[in-house]
């Protein structure tokens, strides 16, 4: 079945520890994003890439990064840089990035903090 | 800025009856593209429907469809029928660029039997 996971479903993350969300998607897309969302709130957007080997900020990237080396992986990483991590956090996948495409979502991420 | 407002946090419709909830934008974009999205209690956001902004035609997609009113800048969702499955938060989003979706903070639809 084609389509996009993430992993773990829930984290615990220690004060001063660096954490890594998982993303992998068998859609072949090109485009990748990550999303935090926050109760009462809509998505918004930490991450995004459009090809392999890049990508661009989002509105709240201040304490994240990313990488993609592989098409299929977009891994997510919480540093302790960001102060308030706890939230649930959102893959997702589009053909090719541009406005036109339908962005498909993974089943998230909650992130917790002890 | 773009900007997307649900005003209506929480709507609640009785089963197989029908149930609109409302969603205004702020563009000074021609091309754009909105969507709604459902977000049920598994939390994964799945696609309900999506329209073009140079299409006049109002998209439908089964049992829900939309009102595009481009002047007004307001994409309604109507769902019809109403089954206790719809129960969920429905997010309406925008989208211009490639770079990002711009999410509404969501209405939660309960569904009575």
């Amino acid at each position: 079945d084609g389509g996009i996971t993430q992993s773990p479903k829930y984290l615990f993350r220690k004060e001063g520890q660096n954490v890594t969300l998982s993303c992998e998607q068998n859609l072949n897309h090109d485009a990748m994003y990550w999303y935090r969302q926050d109760p009462g709130q809509g998505l918004r957007l930490i991450y995004y890439s459009q090809i392999v080997n890049d990508f661009q900020k989002g509105d709240i990237a201040e304490g994240y990064s990313v990488s993609r080396e592989k098409k299929e992986s977009f891994p997510l990483t919480v540093t302790s840089a960001q102060k308030n991590p706890t939230a649930f956090y959102l893959c997702a996948s589009s053909q090719g990035g541009t406005n036109r495409e339908t962005q498909y979502f993974g089943p998230g991420t909650r992130l917790l903090v002890l | 800025a773009q900007t997307v407002t649900q005003s209506q946090p929480e709507m609640s419709v009785q089963e197989a009856e029908t149930v609109t909830l409302s969603c205004t934008y702020d563009t000074s974009e021609s091309d754009y593209y909105l969507f709604w999205y459902k977000q049920p209690p598994s939390r994964q956001m799945i696609l309900v429907i999506r329209q073009e902004a140079y299409k006049q035609q109002n998209a439908t997609e089964n049992r829900f469809s939309v009102n595009f009113q481009k002047a007004a800048k307001s994409f309604s969702l109507k769902i019809s029928d109403s089954q206790l499955g719809d129960a969920a938060m429905y997010f309406c989003a925008y989208s211009f660029n490639t770079d990002k979706l711009i999410f509404g903070t969501g209405t939660r639809l309960q569904v009575f039997p």
